[in-house]
């Protein structure tokens, strides 16, 4: 089985430009999470999708936003980019959200420069 | 209190020996706790998860887990040099709407 795969693996944007990512999860996943990893602050939550409804959300400002497609498949998109969302962008997904179907299994990374 | 609180190491250990990994976490009501190891440049992968009190044993790895401590732990048995990476503890926040948060990960030193 084909595991998470994401689209770009790299990305050089300036500062103000926008980006959108994309995420195939699992097959037969229909939970995708996006996190956002830092040296300094780690791997941190931005929000999950499940059923083309976003279930959570982490604390970023709204320039991060996402979606879920029918197929699973998930975006997020970044407005307005700043210097300090240069980062390693992660997606997981999951079976599904309850107890022994959370597990998650993450993708490449997109790793986002931002000049 | 961070969340989810692990040492940053670095943790160093010869070949051979027992690497171990502890983690605390806030939420008394967490049911779900995972390992994950990233090397350098690289994503998480799954090691383990665990959801049962005591210990769970995989191949050289073993987690132990103790919800009335808030703890959890791991533990690398015959450790080699293959095994230095960072090691993340996760755990689903359930008063969090089941949020899966992570510690800021001990990197973990195999010396030959």
């Amino acid at each position: 089985k084909a595991g998470v795969t994401q689209t770009p693996r790299y990305l050089i944007k300036t500062r103000g430009q926008q980006v959108t990512l994309s995420c195939s999860p699992i097959s037969g996943h229909r939970s995708v999470s996006w996190y956002q990893q830092t040296p300094g602050q780690g791997l941190q939550f931005l929000f999950e999708y499940f059923s083309e409804t976003q279930r959570n959300k982490g604390n970023f400002p709204g320039r991060f936003s996402g979606r879920q497609f029918s197929n699973s498949r998930s975006e997020m998109n970044v407005s307005t980019l700043e210097l300090g969302d240069s980062a390693l962008y992660l997606c997981a997904s999951s079976l599904s959200a309850g107890t022994q179907q959370e597990t998650q299994y993450f993708g490449p990374g997109t790793r986002l420069l931002v000049l | 209190q961070k969340e989810v609180e692990q040492n940053s190491g670095p943790l160093s250990v010869p070949e051979g020996a027992i690497a171990s990994l502890n983690c605390t976490y806030s939420d008394r009501g967490s049911q779900s706790f995972f390992w994950y190891r990233q090397y350098s440049g690289k994503s998480p992968e799954l090691i383990m998860f665990i959801y049962s009190n005591g210990d769970k044993e995989d191949g050289r790895f073993t987690a132990q887990l103790n919800k009335a401590s808030q703890y959890v732990s791991l533990l690398i048995r015959d450790s080699q040099p293959s095994d230095s990476a960072t090691y993340l503890c996760a755990v689903i926040f359930y008063n969090q709407g089941g949020k899966l948060i992570f510690g800021q990960g001990t990197e973990l030193s195999v010396k030959p």
